[in-house]
Protein backbone atom coordinates (compact mmCIF):
# COMPACT_ATOMS: atom_id res chain seq x y z
CA UNK A 1 0.00 0.00 0.00
CA UNK A 2 1.74 3.26 -1.44
CA UNK A 3 1.48 6.41 0.88
CA UNK A 4 0.70 8.48 -2.01
CA UNK A 5 -2.83 7.94 -3.85
CA UNK A 6 -2.66 7.45 -7.88
CA UNK A 7 -5.13 5.97 -10.00
CA UNK A 8 -3.53 2.41 -11.63
CA UNK A 9 -4.41 3.37 -15.26
CA UNK A 10 -5.18 6.07 -17.52
CA UNK A 11 -5.63 6.26 -21.20
CA UNK A 12 -6.06 8.61 -24.20
CA UNK A 13 -6.15 8.99 -27.98
CA UNK A 14 -2.97 10.86 -29.58
CA UNK A 15 -3.33 14.52 -29.58
CA UNK A 16 -5.59 14.57 -26.28
CA UNK A 17 -5.44 15.61 -22.73
CA UNK A 18 -4.60 13.42 -19.77
CA UNK A 19 -4.30 14.16 -16.05
CA UNK A 20 -3.35 11.76 -13.66
CA UNK A 21 -3.99 12.25 -10.01
CA UNK A 22 -1.75 12.22 -6.74
CA UNK A 23 -3.70 12.32 -3.55
CA UNK A 24 -1.74 12.27 -0.22
CA UNK A 25 -1.88 13.74 3.44
CA UNK A 26 -0.60 17.23 5.14
CA UNK A 27 2.90 15.36 6.52
CA UNK A 28 3.72 15.03 2.62
CA UNK A 29 2.24 16.48 -0.32
CA UNK A 30 0.35 19.35 2.48
CA UNK A 31 3.85 20.64 3.46
CA UNK A 32 6.82 19.20 0.61
CA UNK A 33 6.66 20.19 -2.86
CA UNK A 34 5.68 16.91 -5.81
CA UNK A 35 7.97 15.44 -8.32
CA UNK A 36 6.72 13.51 -11.23
CA UNK A 37 8.87 10.47 -13.00
CA UNK A 38 8.39 8.76 -15.99
CA UNK A 39 9.52 5.35 -16.29
CA UNK A 40 9.92 3.13 -19.38
CA UNK A 41 11.06 -0.40 -19.56
CA UNK A 42 14.71 -0.74 -20.81
CA UNK A 43 15.35 3.09 -20.09
CA UNK A 44 16.68 5.02 -16.87
CA UNK A 45 13.59 6.34 -15.10
CA UNK A 46 13.43 10.36 -15.37
CA UNK A 47 12.24 13.45 -13.94
CA UNK A 48 9.50 14.88 -15.42
CA UNK A 49 8.10 18.04 -12.85
CA UNK A 50 9.51 19.05 -9.92
CA UNK A 51 8.53 21.33 -7.30
CA UNK A 52 5.15 20.71 -7.96
CA UNK A 53 5.46 22.96 -11.28
CA UNK A 54 8.59 23.14 -12.86
CA UNK A 55 10.12 21.43 -15.71
CA UNK A 56 13.56 20.29 -16.26
CA UNK A 57 15.65 21.33 -19.36
CA UNK A 58 14.22 19.04 -22.41
CA UNK A 59 10.91 18.25 -20.99
CA UNK A 60 8.39 19.25 -23.52
CA UNK A 61 5.54 22.05 -22.60
CA UNK A 62 3.42 19.45 -22.48
CA UNK A 63 4.11 18.12 -19.04
CA UNK A 64 3.20 20.22 -16.11
CA UNK A 65 2.06 20.17 -13.04
CA UNK A 66 -0.24 21.58 -9.90
CA UNK A 67 -0.51 21.26 -6.64
CA UNK A 68 -3.41 21.91 -4.36
CA UNK A 69 -3.47 21.22 -0.47
CA UNK A 70 -2.88 17.51 -0.22
CA UNK A 71 -2.71 16.35 -4.06
CA UNK A 72 -1.34 17.15 -6.85
CA UNK A 73 -2.00 16.26 -10.90
CA UNK A 74 0.09 16.05 -14.15
CA UNK A 75 -1.41 16.77 -17.09
CA UNK A 76 -0.50 15.56 -20.70
CA UNK A 77 -1.40 17.66 -23.20
CA UNK A 78 -1.10 16.54 -26.96
CA UNK A 79 -0.79 13.35 -26.21
CA UNK A 80 1.92 11.17 -28.38
CA UNK A 81 2.16 7.50 -28.89
CA UNK A 82 6.02 7.90 -27.00
CA UNK A 83 4.24 9.09 -23.82
CA UNK A 84 2.92 5.61 -22.75
CA UNK A 85 4.70 4.74 -19.72
CA UNK A 86 4.48 4.21 -16.13
CA UNK A 87 4.05 7.59 -14.33
CA UNK A 88 4.78 8.27 -10.92
CA UNK A 89 4.22 10.87 -7.99
CA UNK A 90 6.58 11.52 -4.89
CA UNK A 91 6.83 13.53 -2.12
CA UNK A 92 8.88 13.64 1.48
CA UNK A 93 7.30 12.65 4.11
CA UNK A 94 8.11 14.29 7.45
CA UNK A 95 5.84 12.31 9.91
CA UNK A 96 8.25 9.00 8.30
CA UNK A 97 11.08 11.02 7.39
CA UNK A 98 11.11 8.98 4.02
CA UNK A 99 10.42 9.79 0.47
CA UNK A 100 7.52 8.23 -0.47
CA UNK A 101 5.57 7.11 -4.02
CA UNK A 102 2.53 6.86 -5.49
CA UNK A 103 1.57 3.60 -6.46
CA UNK A 104 1.96 4.62 -10.35
CA UNK A 105 -0.22 4.82 -13.15
CA UNK A 106 0.10 3.88 -16.15
CA UNK A 107 -0.36 5.22 -19.31
CA UNK A 108 -1.68 3.71 -22.40
CA UNK A 109 -1.77 5.67 -25.71
CA UNK A 110 -4.99 4.08 -27.50
CA UNK B 1 25.99 15.49 -17.21
CA UNK B 2 25.68 13.07 -14.36
CA UNK B 3 25.67 9.54 -15.25
CA UNK B 4 24.78 6.61 -12.84
CA UNK B 5 25.97 2.54 -13.43
CA UNK B 6 25.02 0.31 -10.74
CA UNK B 7 26.66 -2.99 -10.39
CA UNK B 8 26.44 -5.90 -8.22
CA UNK B 9 25.13 -9.99 -8.31
CA UNK B 10 22.19 -10.67 -10.12
CA UNK B 11 21.68 -13.23 -7.48
CA UNK B 12 21.58 -13.39 -4.31
CA UNK B 13 21.05 -16.94 -1.92
CA UNK B 14 18.12 -16.20 0.66
CA UNK B 15 19.30 -15.14 4.28
CA UNK B 16 22.57 -13.51 2.32
CA UNK B 17 23.71 -10.08 2.16
CA UNK B 18 22.83 -8.20 -1.11
CA UNK B 19 25.85 -5.69 -1.97
CA UNK B 20 25.47 -3.06 -4.72
CA UNK B 21 27.76 -0.65 -5.95
CA UNK B 22 26.52 2.68 -7.80
CA UNK B 23 29.66 4.10 -9.66
CA UNK B 24 29.44 8.29 -10.50
CA UNK B 25 30.71 10.06 -13.17
CA UNK B 26 30.00 13.71 -14.06
CA UNK B 27 29.54 14.32 -10.19
CA UNK B 28 31.70 13.85 -6.93
CA UNK B 29 30.03 11.77 -4.28
CA UNK B 30 32.00 14.75 -2.11
CA UNK B 31 30.15 17.71 -3.76
CA UNK B 32 27.36 19.05 -1.56
CA UNK B 33 24.51 19.52 -4.24
CA UNK B 34 22.93 15.87 -3.91
CA UNK B 35 21.97 13.25 -1.38
CA UNK B 36 23.15 9.63 -2.91
CA UNK B 37 20.05 7.27 -3.31
CA UNK B 38 18.71 4.03 -3.42
CA UNK B 39 15.60 3.06 -4.92
CA UNK B 40 13.58 -0.42 -6.02
CA UNK B 41 10.73 -1.83 -7.53
CA UNK B 42 9.65 -5.15 -7.56
CA UNK B 43 8.52 -6.83 -10.51
CA UNK B 44 4.79 -5.63 -11.26
CA UNK B 45 4.57 -3.62 -8.66
CA UNK B 46 5.70 0.75 -7.53
CA UNK B 47 8.78 2.35 -6.37
CA UNK B 48 10.39 2.16 -3.02
CA UNK B 49 12.63 4.36 -1.32
CA UNK B 50 15.80 2.92 0.51
CA UNK B 51 17.48 5.21 1.64
CA UNK B 52 20.16 8.36 1.23
CA UNK B 53 24.08 8.98 2.02
CA UNK B 54 25.19 12.63 2.54
CA UNK B 55 28.57 13.47 1.18
CA UNK B 56 29.21 13.76 5.40
CA UNK B 57 28.11 10.57 5.66
CA UNK B 58 24.78 11.15 7.49
CA UNK B 59 22.44 8.93 6.57
CA UNK B 60 18.76 8.49 6.32
CA UNK B 61 16.60 5.02 5.43
CA UNK B 62 13.39 3.89 5.10
CA UNK B 63 11.68 3.31 8.41
CA UNK B 64 10.20 -0.32 7.32
CA UNK B 65 13.61 -1.69 5.95
CA UNK B 66 15.94 0.39 8.58
CA UNK B 67 17.25 -2.53 10.70
CA UNK B 68 18.34 -4.18 7.26
CA UNK B 69 19.79 -1.69 4.91
CA UNK B 70 23.53 0.45 4.92
CA UNK B 71 24.26 3.02 2.43
CA UNK B 72 28.08 4.26 2.70
CA UNK B 73 30.35 5.89 0.33
CA UNK B 74 33.23 5.69 -1.21
CA UNK B 75 35.31 8.82 -2.26
CA UNK B 76 38.50 6.93 -3.37
CA UNK B 77 36.35 5.38 -6.63
CA UNK B 78 33.65 8.03 -6.55
CA UNK B 79 30.58 5.50 -5.62
CA UNK B 80 27.96 4.59 -3.21
CA UNK B 81 26.71 1.50 -2.39
CA UNK B 82 23.75 -0.87 -0.67
CA UNK B 83 24.14 -3.53 1.46
CA UNK B 84 20.97 -5.39 2.51
CA UNK B 85 21.02 -8.33 5.21
CA UNK B 86 19.00 -11.27 5.39
CA UNK B 87 17.05 -11.04 2.26
CA UNK B 88 14.06 -12.93 1.43
CA UNK B 89 11.79 -13.54 -1.93
CA UNK B 90 10.25 -10.23 -1.07
CA UNK B 91 13.31 -8.23 -2.11
CA UNK B 92 13.85 -9.47 -5.57
CA UNK B 93 13.59 -5.94 -7.66
CA UNK B 94 15.58 -3.98 -10.22
CA UNK B 95 17.54 -1.80 -8.09
CA UNK B 96 18.19 1.76 -8.88
CA UNK B 97 20.57 4.45 -7.55
CA UNK B 98 20.09 8.07 -8.27
CA UNK B 99 20.98 11.83 -7.23
CA UNK B 100 18.51 13.66 -4.66
CA UNK B 101 18.56 16.92 -5.04
CA UNK B 102 19.80 18.92 -1.89
CA UNK B 103 17.33 21.77 -1.57
CA UNK B 104 14.62 20.20 -4.39
CA UNK B 105 14.37 16.57 -2.95
CA UNK B 106 13.59 15.62 -6.56
CA UNK B 107 15.90 12.99 -7.77
CA UNK B 108 17.65 14.51 -10.82
CA UNK B 109 19.40 11.39 -12.38
CA UNK B 110 18.93 7.68 -12.59
CA UNK B 111 21.14 5.07 -13.15
CA UNK B 112 19.60 2.40 -15.77
CA UNK B 113 18.79 -0.14 -12.84
CA UNK B 114 19.94 -3.64 -11.88
CA UNK B 115 18.00 -6.58 -11.63
CA UNK B 116 18.41 -8.53 -8.45
CA UNK B 117 16.81 -11.88 -7.69
CA UNK B 118 16.67 -13.56 -4.26
CA UNK B 119 16.39 -17.40 -5.04
CA UNK B 120 18.23 -20.39 -4.03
Amino acid sequence: QSVLTQPPSASGTPGQRVTISCSGARDNIGINTVHWYQLVPGTAPKLLIYKNNERPAGVPDRFSGSKSGTSASLAIGGLQAEDEADYYCAAWDDRLYAMVFGGGTSLTVL
Amino acid sequence: QVHLQESGPGLVRPSQTLSLACTVSGASVRGGNYFWSWIRQPAGKGLEWLGRIYTTGSTDYNPSLKSRVTISLDTSKNQFSLKMTSVTAADTAVYYCATLDFVDLSFDHWGQGTLVTVSS
